[in-house]
């Protein structure tokens, strides 16, 4: 199964763009990955789906089009632009991987994004 | 959309058991699993287990042998139940609407489970 590395902080003025990364473990060139979203006090919610040609179907509810992904190796990627006070959240990678009794889902530990 | 509830804290060696109210859509929707994820103080996401309404069930190695979810389609729930607790399954606990193999798309506020001694 894959194991999904973000690194634990970042930060970015307002009004600037800042890119977190979600690394996949070797071998996992075509795993499609999941990016959500949890602001401070609250439950989780999907942001977006990227796989190696970059999003997959739609952005989740309420997202705007400020978030975007990129793909690159074993690079799973999620872009924000003109970053607003309210981005100031921490952001998960997740995958699901195999089938029936086989089946996972995993996360990455996480990034803590900084509105400065 | 999805509300977790159960006690906020349970001893040491006994039963966890936390419950899912699904509104604004029935949980007998063929397209989706039900599930639960959890998150240790200072830790990373941990999914639990799914299920969907016809029975079928996933779970996760690590805690398979400890963990029983479950679905009542009369009340829009589903459940989770988690047998002796050690201070390591203190977490805050969230369900989530799974559609299984891509993504949880929709999830509950959670509800913060501590394991005293």
């Amino acid at each position: 199964q894959p194991v999904l590395t973000q690194p634990p902080s970042a930060s970015a003025s307002l009004g600037a763009s800042v890119t977190l990364t979600c690394t996949l473990s070797s071998g996992y060139t075509d795993q499609k990955v999941n990016w959500y979203q949890q602001r401070p006090g609250k439950g989780p919610r999907f942001v977006m789906r990227v796989d190696t040609s970059g999003i997959v179907g739609g952005r989740g509810d309420g997202i705007p089009d400020r978030f975007s992904v990129l793909a690159s190796g074993l690079n799973r990627s999620l872009i924000i632009n003109n970053i607003q006070e309210d981005d100031e959240s921490d952001f998960y990678c997740g995958a699901e991987h195999g089938s029936g009794s086989n089946f996972v889902a995993l996360f990455g530990g996480g990034t803590k994004l900084t509105v400065l | 959309r999805l509300q977790e509830s159960g006690p906020g804290l349970v001893k040491s060696s006994e039963t966890l058991s936390l419950t899912c109210s699904v509104s604004g859509g029935a949980i007998t929707s063929s397209s989706y699993y039900w599930g639960w994820i959890r998150q240790p103080p200072g830790k990373r996401l941990e999914w639990i287990a799914s299920i969907h309404f016809g029975g079928s069930t996933r779970y996760t190695s690590s805690l398979r042998s400890r963990v029983t979810i479950s679905v009542d389609t009369a009340k829009n729930q589903f459940s989770l139940r988690l047998t002796s607790v050690t201070a390591a399954d203190t977490a805050m606990y969230y369900c989530a609407r799974h559609l299984t193999g891509i993504r949880f798309d929709s999830w509950g506020p959670g509800t913060l489970v501590t394991v005293s001694s």
